[in-house]
Order: structure tokens, then C-alpha cells, then sequence
């Protein structure tokens, strides 16, 4: 079974305050992925990497950035933590068969990080 | 505006009844997956339909995709109270070179003993 480990399941940070969420996988994925969920606002995907050194911006990358140097972990930065970040947080990674054709693989995603700006 | 849309928002029916929730999108799709998320959990990953494809089966679950109409729906098939989570149904999108999942804002399923 594929294992997605975030390294924390709730946090509070204060407001400026420099951010790190880690999101370990298990399965040699190439695809990984961050999202926020909010309520009546459902998934929103912040970034993405398809492999390791790559990310690309999702639907919403303000405030947010990414390193993925390792292709099992993938970290999002809060680079100036803001109270409109308090948010469920999950991280998701996904086999890749080859780049630029449709990967009908599922997502796998970790238990979440719900954090909390103070 | 969301690419997928569940209806209803929540449900609410007996243990063994049968609970069907549909999703519907607006621009052409690789495949539509569902998920389902247990209260303040991560989401599982339930059943993955491709687009030349119309009905899938797993274990009680069924889901059927109509392009035409750019709908879905999922059916539960005997309920159980385990099966009360939260199903999101989630569109695999080409943009640009990328291909991502777009949810929808999910359907709140409860199961009573």
C-alpha cells in the first residue's frame, strides 16, 4: 500500500512567522502534489512537481512555495505565514507513467496538516 | 467556477439502503475519479473511470459516466454505517501541458444504524 506521511497533523504558527510543511511518500512516485481545503471551498491546488528539482503553480501559489530535492519528499513553504492560511493542508502523490500522457492513476494522500495562524 | 459539482450536498438515509450521488462537469475530461474523506482525514482514493468508458464496478460500489451530459454518478449499493464520509468526485484536466484534478465541493453522506 502506498504510505503518504505528513510530518504533522495539527500546527500553530504565529503570523510572519516562516512555515514548513513536509510530505513524505513511500511508493517512488514521480507526481506530488499540495493542496488546501477549506469549507464551501473544497480542494485547491497550491503546487505541484512532476519530479524531482520540478514544481509548477497550481490555482492558488500566492504566499505559498515549494522544494522538492528528494524525489520521496516534497515540503510547502509559508514564506510569511498570514491568518488567511489557517487551513486543512494535504499533500498527495501519484504514479506517473510517462511525461505528457494522461496518467489515469489515482492520487494518494497523506492524513493532512491542519494549521492554524495565530 | 468549479469544474465538478455534487449533488446532493448531503444525504442522509438507514443502513442497507442504496445512496447515489451524482457529479456534474464542464469541459472535456481524461478520466473522473472519486474520492471519499472520513471526518478530518486525508482522502481515499475509491474508483477511477476513463472517459471512453461508461459503467465501473467495485466491490458495492458502481459508478457510470455520461460525456454527453458531463455527468456522473456514484451508487453505494446495501449502505453501512462506516460509510458515512464525505465523496468528492474529481476531474482530470489537460491545461497547458499539466494534467490535474479538479474536486468538487463534495457530498456530506451519513448512514444511520
Amino acid at each position: 500500500d502506498v504510505k503518504v506521511t505528513q510530518s504533522s497533523r495539527y500546527l500553530v504558527k504565529r503570523t510572519g512567522e516562516k512555515v514548513f510543511l513536509e510530505c513524505v511518500q513511500d511508493m517512488d512516485h514521480e507526481n506530488m502534489f499540495w493542496y488546501r481545503q477549506d469549507p464551501g471551498l473544497g480542494l485547491r491546488l497550491i503546487y505541484f512537481s512532476y519530479d524531482v528539482k520540478m514544481k509548477e503553480k497550481g490555482d492558488i501559489p500566492e504566499g505559498y512555495s515549494v522544494s522538492r530535492e528528494k524525489k520521496e519528499r516534497f515540503s510547502l513553504i509559508l514564506e510569511s505565514a498570514s491568518t488567511n492560511q489557517t487551513s486543512m493542508y494535504l499533500c498527495a502523490s501519484r504514479l506517473q507513467i510517462y511525461m505528457g500522457a494522461h496518467s489515469n492513476q489515482p492520487q494518494h494522500f497523506g492524513d493532512g496538516t491542519r494549521l492554524s495562524i495565530l | 467556477s468549479q469544474q465538478g459539482e455534487e449533488d446532493p450536498q448531503a444525504l442522509s438515509i438507514q443502513e442497507g439502503e442504496n445512496a447515489t450521488m451524482n457529479c456534474s462537469y464542464k469541459t472535456s475530461i481524461n478520466n473522473l475519479q472519486w474520492y471519499r474523506q472520513n471526518s478530518g482525514r486525508g482522502l481515499v482514493h475509491l474508483i477511477l473511470i476513463r472517459s471512453n468508458e461508461r459503467e465501473k464496478h467495485s466491490g458495492r460500489l458502481r459508478v457510470t459516466l455520461d460525456t454527453s451530459k458531463k455527468s456522473s454518478s456514484l451508487l453505494i449499493t446495501a449502505s453501512r454505517a462506516a460509510d458515512t464520509a464525505s465523496y468528492f468526485c474529481a476531474t482530470s484536466v489537460s491545461q497547458g501541458g499539466s494534467e490535474k484534478l479538479v474536486f468538487g465541493k463534495g457530498t456530506k453522506l451519513t448512514v444511520n444504524p
